[in-house]
């Protein structure tokens, strides 16, 4: 069966600070990944999807980064935080087009809780 | 643009009451549609979905949603809210495809009275 990790869960970093969340998801190849960020008070925002390795698109433009350095990692950066970056950031797979019957489904990982001070 | 609207921001409940979360979607044409639901400082996780076919979806936990194509929502409904219902639920879009980005609503933030 796949599962994802992502960590840390929590995080506090000073402003201007560098950052580096990771993601790997097992049990399955070539997926689809994605980082969302959630806001206080605000919904789910995707900042990132990847369909292959090396392969980034990003949907806002920001002080964020992503990286897919293999097939099942993924890791979104920052050179320097912001204290708009405080959020809940949340790393999400689904399979590749033509693998599953429920590709369109996101599988999510638990979240990392970031707070810049 | 494509855009996933959620109008209650906050909506309490007394446990065993009825509960309908609102969802409204803008699509060119009709996406596929979730609803999910985050318990405090945790994950996502899926209640239910429409792909298409029968627009009254059965989930989990006893959810259950119905797709209105006119009037382009997919509420979200409970007949007995119990208390380990209180969380944060948000409603998604998805045109499917290669990238399958979710498009997500604000939210909705269920809370439960004993």
């Amino acid at each position: 069966s796949q599962t994802i990790h992502q960590w840390p869960a929590t995080l506090v970093q000073p402003v201007g600070s560098p950052l580096s969340l990771e993601c790997t998801v097992e049990g399955t190849s070539n997926p689809n990944l994605y980082w969302y960020r959630q806001a206080a008070g605000r919904g789910l925002q995707l900042l990132f999807y990847s369909v292959g390795i090396g392969q980034i698109s990003s949907e806002v433009p920001q002080n964020l980064s992503a990286s897919r350095p293999q097939d099942r990692q993924f890791i979104l950066s920052s050179k320097k935080l912001l204290l708009s970056d405080s959020g809940f950031y949340l790393c999400a797979w689904s399979f590749p087009p033509g693998q599953s019957a429920t590709n369109e489904k996101l599988f999510f990982g638990s979240g990392t809780q970031l707070s810049v001070l | 643009a494509q855009s996933v609207t959620q109008p209650d921001i906050h909506i309490t409940v007394s446990e065993g009451a009825s509960l309908e979360l609102r969802c409204n979607y803008s699509y060119g044409a009709t996406p596929y549609l979730f609803w999910y639901v985050q318990s405090p400082g945790q994950g996502l996780q899926l209640l239910l979905k429409y792909f298409s076919g029968d627009t009254l979806v059965q989930g989990i936990k006893g959810f259950e949603a119905e797709f209105k194509r006119s009037q382009s929502s997919f509420n979200l409904r409970k007949p007995s809210v119990h208390w380990s219902d209180a969380a944060e639920y948000f409603c998604a879009a998805s045109r499917g495809g290669a990238t399958n980005k979710l498009i997500f609503g604000t939210g909705t933030l269920l809370a439960v009275q004993p």
